[in-house]
């Protein structure tokens, strides 16, 4: 069975571009959530999405955004890039109802 | 406030010892539950064991168990038969409960950094 997958792996932005983050939950898997593990910050929760709709949201601002797609794949978009930005961001999946929390490989973004 | 606290930021270990890492949790929530994953120098966060609050038993999963207890709010991670492969960093988390608001967000510890040596 194949596990949460993250595109791209790397990601190089300068500041006040955008990114777009991609990520496929495990087949079966309906809610996707979105993490930011920053240096010195650790993870924090960013968003998570269910059946289409986002369910929860973390201490982030506006910028950060996402959606979730019929096939449960999700996109996480951060607008107006700052330097702190610079993180993995890591997405997992669940079943619906289910507390275990499967990740995938992340995606490192940089930005100078 | 929910607050995950793992006080060891490093641990130790001869290859084939036991090993215990330790995480103490704090919530006002009835309901809720405790995840210990792996994170290799890769990156990957890997999913090692999970314990609900009104599971009796501790968990168990191969050569991890959780030594669960309740009343003082701990869950710490007891690995067996240390392998070199099990050197990475380690985070204690909690799925915050619906009461708080927190539904279904993990909430992490700073985590423990393991080595293993031979």
């Amino acid at each position: 069975e194949a596990g949460v997958t993250q595109s791209p792996t790397h990601l190089i932005k300068t500041r006040g571009q955008q990114a777009t983050l991609r990520c496929s939950p495990i087949s079966g898997h309906t809610s996707v959530y979105w993490y930011q593990q920053a240096l010195g910050l650790g993870l924090q929760f960013l968003l998570w999405y269910d059946e289409g709709e986002e369910r929860n949201r973390g201490n982030f601002p506006p910028r950060f955004s996402g959606r979730q797609f019929p096939n449960y794949s999700s996109e996480l978009n951060v607008n107006a890039l700052e330097l702190e930005d610079s993180a993995l961001y890591l997405c997992a999946s669940s079943l619906r109802g289910k507390d275990e929390q499967y990740f995938g490989p992340g995606t490192r973004l940089t930005v100078t | 406030a929910q607050k995950i606290t793992q006080t060891q930021p490093g641990m130790f270990v001869q290859e084939k010892e036991a090993v215990t890492l330790d995480c103490t949790y704090d919530t006002s929530d009835q309901s809720y539950g405790l995840f210990w994953y792996k994170q290799p120098s890769s990156g990957e966060m890997i999913f090692l064991i999970y314990q609900g609050s009104y599971d009796e038993q501790n968990a168990t999963e191969g050569r991890y168990s959780l030594n669960f207890q309740k009343a003082r709010k701990s869950a710490n991670l007891v690995i067996s038969a240390s392998q070199l492969g099990d050197s990475a960093m380690y985070f204690c988390a909690m799925r915050a409960g619906r009461v708080s608001g927190g539904y279904n967000k993990l909430i992490f510890g700073a985590g423990t950094r393991l080595a293993v040596h031979p």
